[in-house]
């Protein structure tokens, strides 16, 4: 039980470069969530998802698009890298209401 | 989506308890108040969590109000470890939402 694992951990980009964040976890939780952490600042939700095939937008999605097209795959990419992209991005996910919420261990980007 | 209110900044001596207060006065009947912590930029780490009544583990303990609008989480004897930033947390029943406030920041003094 690896928990949630988020790939890859560190990366830099150039502005206009596209990549790809891969959350997995191994406990068949139904929901998933991508957060965006800037210097000083909470977690802000980008989109999150109910169950497998379903995405939805949270506070800040703008220049993100996700897929969950595998239960325990949540995928987090950007089409057109910006510097305002520069963050630590953080997966979460639960079973259901009332269950622990796990988190990822963070993955740097860095646009240049 | 249900919106916590937490202090900035608390600061606690150490080995005296902490006592960290959260307003979640829009908590609807069936969502669980969670709260974590956030030592830089780490993951952020579980600490209790519950929907109506006291709870109790080896980190700490939640005291919901009756009528559930606030709690507080008690570390019991806060450690320089304990420095970090604390999150009370409310997931939306009715769309699944798990949205973030500003936290308190924690500082244990020696």
């Amino acid at each position: 039980n690896a928990g949630v694992t988020q790939t890859p951990k560190f990366r830099v980009l150039k502005t206009g470069q596209s990549m790809t964040l891969l959350c997995a976890q191994d406990m068949n939780h139904e929901y998933m969530y991508w957060y965006r952490q800037d210097p000083g600042m909470g977690l802000r939700l980008i989109h999150y998802s109910v169950g497998e095939g379903t995405t939805a937008k949270g506070e800040v999605p703008d220049g993100y698009n996700v897929s969950r097209l595998k239960k325990q795959n949540f995928l987090l990419g950007l089409e057109s890298a910006a510097p305002s992209q520069t963050s630590v991005y953080f997966c979460a996910s639960i079973r259901d209401a009332g269950n622990t919420i796990y988190f990822g261990e963070g993955s740097w980007l860095t646009v240049v | 989506d249900a919106k916590t209110t937490q202090p900035p900044s608390m600061d606690c001596a150490e080995g005296r308890a902490a006592n960290l207060p959260c307003n979640h006065s829009t908590i609807s009947g069936n969502e669980y108040v969670y709260w974590y912590r956030q030592i830089h930029s780490q993951g952020p780490q579980y600490i209790i969590h519950g929907l109506k009544n006291n709870e109790t583990n080896e980190m700490a303990s939640l005291i919901i109000t009756e009528d559930r609008k606030s709690s507080t989480l008690i570390l019991p004897h806060a450690t320089l470890r304990d420095t970090a930033v604390y999150y009370c947390i409310v997931r939306r029943s009715s769309n699944y939402k798990l949205t973030f406030g500003k936290g308190t920041l924690l500082t244990v003094n020696p």
